[in-house]
């Protein structure tokens, strides 16, 4: 399967500040990646679906204005959570599609909002 | 609507067999999928599965009913590092997926 990895692992940032996480398909050209997100104890949870060169696809609910979603090339995605606030702290995970509908998930991105 | 249904949470004794099930209501099916996420980390893919029957993978084994709408994760020989939430996730007919609230599988010795 593909390897994929995330950065940063952890981020605690003040509330109102952007953060920017980067997943990256190591060894796997990635035309469509996911990112999801993940509060303790509760199932994963689609933000988005991310084609290489076009725009992102949000899953009702999710503002695509605050969650920016760039997916500029077929090894690189990167979600940018702007202004964020304590009520966005959770689990991020991105996720590159593989063959027969697979998804191939990185190590994910505790973030924490002050 | 479409729905996944999965035990919240199960306990098994080391060495033994453990059999957690899913049931699934989805708007056309392309496949199932069993993940496992052990605590603090990302999912990984265990098994797919589009058509009835077994397929075994050494300790694991998955099966499915597409008439029933209806799979098992089948786990032998547990081993303490199986302790981990074991997610169930159906394939749609537009190739999304919808996932379970997951089954978190606690192993005793």
């Amino acid at each position: 399967g593909a390897v994929v990895s995330q950065h940063p692992s952890w981020v605690i940032c003040k509330s109102g500040t952007s953060v920017k996480i980067e997943c990256r398909s190591l060894d796997f050209q990635a035309t469509t990646m996911f990112w999801y997100r993940q509060f303790p104890k509760q199932s994963l949870m689609l933000m988005a679906t991310s084609n290489e060169g076009s725009k992102a696809t949000y899953e009702q609910g999710v503002e695509k204005d605050k969650f920016l979603i760039n997916h500029a090339s077929l090894t690189l995605s990167t979600l940018t959570v702007t202004s964020a606030h304590p009520e966005d702290s959770s689990f991020y995970i991105c996720s590159v599609k593989g063959g027969w509908e697979t998804q191939y998930f990185g190590p994910g991105t505790r973030l924490l909002v002050l | 609507g479409q729905n996944i249904d999965q035990p919240t949470e199960m306990t098994a004794t080391e060495g033994a067999i453990v059999q957690i099930n899913c049931t699934y209501q989805t708007s056309g099916f392309n496949g199932l999928f069993w993940y496992q996420q052990h605590a603090g980390e990302a999912p990984t893919f265990l098994s797919y599965n589009v058509l009835d029957g077994l397929e075994e993978k050494g300790r694991f084994s998955s099966f499915l009913s597409r008439s029933k709408g209806y799979s098992y994760l089948l786990l032998k020989e547990l081993q303490m590092k199986d302790s981990a939430s074991y997610l169930c996730a159906a394939l749609d007919s537009n190739y999304q997926l919808i996932w379970g609230a997951g089954t978190k599988l606690i192993i005793k010795p």
